[in-house]
């Protein structure tokens, strides 16, 4: 059975880190395009990035050179290395699978508050 | 790296058939048959209910369908429910790698 399940999530301030985990269960991580996807508080869904079964990184262009996509292959876990952070980037951050996603995760809560 | 457009709702009455548009672009729902729509329930993850198009997931009831014309994707929902209350949102490929979701459509059972 496929299960993503984020950790990392909490509060931190404007220009601070923050680093999401999502292990994976059922399947190998290194060989599926793995992704972020965001949602802010009563807002839509938003793709964040994504780290192809190769290795290639893609970011949408909001965070780009903010936020890092990477992956563990013997932890069979994928991260996202958050850094100055912005009020805007507080959201619901699920971890998924393919491109577009077939499973998610159950979400992990990231608030920049000032 | 616009979204795709969506009616922000629609409603319908319960056996009634609802339709929710999708309108990308030639670079995004016109070339890539790898359109997927999700539910999500308030406080929920989104479930996918169609992936490339017109498929459906196994356990995923036959009253959902998928189909496309051009740079349009469409799900209609058949035989309508009150579990079917819920966000609808589509995601297309896109170009540069890129993935692209609607803004969503709050799907109302009158």
């Amino acid at each position: 059975e496929v299960q993503l399940v984020e950790s990392g999530g909490g509060l931190v301030q404007p220009g601070g880190s923050l680093r999401l985990s999502c292990a994976a269960s059922g399947f190998t991580v290194s060989s599926n395009y793995m992704s972020w996807v965001r949602q802010a508080p009563g807002k839509g869904l938003e793709w964040v990035s994504v780290i192809y079964s190769g290795g290639a990184t893609y970011h949408v262009d909001s965070v780009k050179g903010r936020f890092t996509i990477s992956r563990d292959t013997s932890k069979n876990t994928l991260y996202l290395q958050m850094s100055s952070l912005r009020p805007e980037d507080t959201a619901v951050y699920y971890c998924a699978r393919n491109l577009p996603p077939d499973y998610w995760g159950q979400g992990s809560l990231v608030t920049v508050y000032s | 790296q616009s979204a795709l457009t969506q009616p922000a709702s629609v409603s319908g009455s319960p056996g009634q058939s609802i339709t929710i548009s999708c309108t990308g672009t030639s670079s995004d729902v016109g070339t890539y048959n790898l359109v997927s729509w999700y539910q999500q329930h308030p406080g929920k993850a989104p479930k996918v209910m169609i992936y490339e198009g017109s498929k459906r997931p196994s356990g995923v009831s036959n009253r959902f369908s998928g189909s496309k014309s051009g740079n349009t994707a469409s799900l209609t929902i058949s035989g309508l429910q009150a579990e079917d209350e819920a966000d609808y949102y589509c995601c297309s490929y896109g170009p540069i790698s890129t993935v692209l979701f609607g803004g969503g459509t709050k799907v109302t059972v009158l």
